[in-house]
């Protein structure tokens, strides 16, 4: 069965750098999230989409921004990067009938 | 204090045996209660999903939850060295964002 798809699966950056992220979410969910997993820590969620639509906001800096694009695939924006977003970044879909998130395997960006 | 709160751990159990995880919650309007598995540097994968009170069952893996209690709990019967992971509880209310206990780690020796 297919799965969510995140790329890339490892990301490097300088501080003050920008970052995408991007998730493909699995065939006819639509509704996306994602999560910061710092080291050590529980998932902490950032923003959900739902029918492209930004549906709820968490702890998500105002230097990082998201969107759902009209085939459902999400991007997150990371800008001035800062040492403390290292962490693994993980998108989540789940098909809004049903309450119930499947995760890709995340991407780990690390900044130095 | 957390809205999720797991038993700290680490927990050990030997081969065979049966591991017994719990996790409270604050938010008694919490709906929907789920138990991820996540191996180190891996991504969370879904255990087990229960949305009323009582026992649900799924192979080895029983989820038990009490909303008088807020309490959610599971179990692992015929517990193998595979099993060996952190296990997160997390909550949805009527938003349907996932809230995290800080997970416990089992380890099943063989």
């Amino acid at each position: 069965a297919a799965g969510v798809i995140q790329s890339p699966r490892h990301l490097i950056k300088e501080k003050r750098e920008t970052a995408t992220l991007k998730c493909y979410p699995i065939p006819r969910h639509d509704t996306v999230y994602w999560y910061q997993q710092g080291p050590g820590q529980d998932p902490q969620f950032l923003i959900s989409f739902y029918e492209k639509m930004q549906s709820d906001k968490g702890s998500i800096p105002d230097r990082f921004s998201a969107q759902q694009f009209s085939d459902y695939h999400s991007e997150l924006n990371m800008s001035s990067l800062e040492l403390g977003d290292s962490a693994l970044y993980f998108c989540a879909s789940s098909p809004s009938i049903k309450n119930i998130q499947y995760f890709g395997a995340g991407t780990r960006l690390s900044v130095l | 204090q957390k809205e999720v709160e797991q038993n700290s751990g680490p927990l050990s159990v030997p081969e065979g045996a049966i591991a017994s995880l719990n996790c409270t919650y604050s938010d008694r309007g919490s709906q929907s209660f789920f138990w991820y598995r996540q191996y180190s540097g891996k991504s969370p994968e879904l255990i087990m999903s229960i949305y009323s009170n009582g026992d649900k069952e799924d192979g080895r893996f029983t989820a038990q939850l009490n909303k008088a209690s807020q309490y959610v709990s599971l179990l692992i019967r015929d517990s193998q060295p595979s099993d060996s992971a952190t296990y997160l509880c997390a909550v949805t209310g009527s938003a349907r964002q996932l809230t995290f206990g800080s997970g416990t780690q089992l380890t099943v020796l063989p």
